[in-house]
């Protein structure tokens, strides 16, 4: 089993700031005859249900913002929020697809 | 447009076998490549990815379940089920549906999820 590694937990944060929160993998997500990293990250608000934002790693969902940037290769990803706003209020999931489906634990964004 | 919708039936009993229902439209799963997969959140928890469900009627499982599921598809009645059987407490969740295929296999599109609770 792909155990998905997810920290930190919870972050206070104040709008404006910039974000980043990462995701690592107990091992590569990069499958080599494509190249592709087989990482997605989801947004989950409180009653609602989970989002797709990002997928091969670093490829945004259609009409996800352009401050959702995610990166990261084989084992390492991180998701970063270039000015968070309040409405990404959130917990963040990565999720691994390379072999079945593992979510992480999740990153609570909180207001500072 | 893409929509997917779970139903179940919101309260048993320890040792029954869980049904739920996900009725989708906007695609077909005996079109190439879509499947159909489903997902579970206790409250205030993280997801949990059960099994997965394609238009060739492939199936997997989560091997740490996979001896109590069971998947399946009803292609003229657009929808797929999942039986979670000798259900207990720690199956108390709410349980979504989502769209993966073959080549975006992530999930773009999720139900609104719906809440079964195990209880005595």
């Amino acid at each position: 089993d792909i155990v998905m590694t997810q920290t930190p937990s919870s972050q206070a944060v104040s709008a404006g700031e910039k974000v980043t929160m990462s995701c690592k993998s107990s091992q590569s997500l990069l499958y080599n005859e494509n190249k592709k990293n087989y990482l997605a990250w989801y947004q989950q608000k409180p009653g609602q249900s989970p989002k797709l934002l990002i997928y091969w790693a670093s490829t945004r969902e259609s009409g996800v913002p352009d401050r959702f940037i995610g990166s990261g290769s084989g084992t390492d990803f991180t998701l970063t929020i270039s000015s968070v706003q309040a409405e990404d209020l959130a917990v963040y999931y990565c999720q691994q697809y390379y072999n079945l489906y593992t979510f992480g634990a999740g990153t609570k964004l909180e207001l500072k | 447009q893409v929509t997917l919708k779970e139903s179940g039936p919101g309260i048993l009993q320890p040792s029954q076998t869980l049904s739920l229902t996900c009725t989708f439209s906007g695609f077909s799963l005996s079109t190439y490549g879509m499947g159909v997969g489903w997902i579970r959140q206790p409250s205030g928890k993280g997801l949990e990815w059960l099994a997965n469900i394609w238009w060739d009627d492939d199936k997997y499982y989560n091997p740490s379940l996979k001896n109590r599921l069971t998947i399946s598809k009803d292609t003229s009645n657009n929808q797929a089920f999942l039986k979670i059987t000798n259900v207990d407490t720690a199956d108390t969740a709410t349980y979504y549906c989502a769209r993966p295929d073959y080549y975006r296999p992530y999930f773009d599109y999720w139900g609104q999820g719906v809440m079964v609770t195990v209880s005595s």
